[in-house]
């Protein structure tokens, strides 16, 4: 177990529709990337927080959008949800200053239909 | 071409045998490699990082990076079936903040 939870862990929506995943950040973490993973592929860099604020981004369009909480934790938020979004969406908290090690939540299966 | 490259196998050894997986990265700037296991369904389990050149062993594991070749390896000693899983390595370019940038992969199967 790393510490980092993610929810919910499956989630179906149906095109057009809007997301929201959650993330809460491993004790000591201050920083929260999140990542999308589709099928057979290695995760691919959407966007990183520090401090409340987005810090780099990923090649994604701007539906997907993101903020930290004062308590590290993030959201993930994807608006007009097109069905090439299905993947699982990990968040990965890390804390800046460090080695970086970046732990990952248990992911969120997103499906589009 | 991309960042992180790997052979996405399958790999397949047998009970008890050294598994090397390899992987190259295409940017000089990138600071620190990281192996992440990954089981089908599941999310990626850190196995260890290395930022010096060499080799540095965690157990069974042994990472090699060679700066120069731009080549990054994990070696598994005495491979367990259930070591089976995908193999991730990752680059992290930037500063402490930096994002990591992963391959597609490596399947291992290990049979007994």
């Amino acid at each position: 177990e790393t510490g980092v939870t993610q929810s919910p862990t499956h989630l179906i929506k149906t095109r057009g529709q809007q997301v929201t995943l959650r993330c809460s950040s491993q004790s000591g973490h201050n920083t929260v990337s999140w990542y999308q993973q589709a099928l057979g592929q290695g995760p691919q860099f959407i966007f990183q927080y520090y401090r409340e604020e987005e810090n780099g981004r990923g090649n994604f369009p701007p539906r997907f959008s993101g903020l930290q909480f004062p308590n590290y934790s993030s959201e993930l938020n994807v608006n007009a949800l097109e069905l090439d979004d299905s993947a699982l969406y990990l968040c990965a908290s890390s804390f800046a200053g460090g080695l970086t090690e970046a732990f990952f939540g248990q992911g969120t299966r997103l499906t589009v239909v | 071409q991309k960042e992180v490259e790997q052979n996405s196998g399958p790999l397949s050894v047998p009970e008890g045998a050294i598994a090397s997986l390899n992987c190259t990265y295409s940017d000089r700037g990138s600071q620190s490699f990281f192996w992440y296991r990954q089981y089908s369904g599941k999310s990626p389990e850190l196995i260890m990082f290395i930022y010096s050149n060499g080799d540095k062993e965690d157990g069974r594991f042994t990472a090699q990076l060679n700066k120069a070749s731009q080549y990054v390896s994990l070696l598994i000693r005495d491979s367990q079936p259930s070591d089976s899983a995908t193999y991730l390595c990752a680059a992290l370019r930037g500063s402490t903040l930096g994002r990591l940038y992963f391959g597609r992969g490596t399947q291992l199967t290990v049979w007994p």
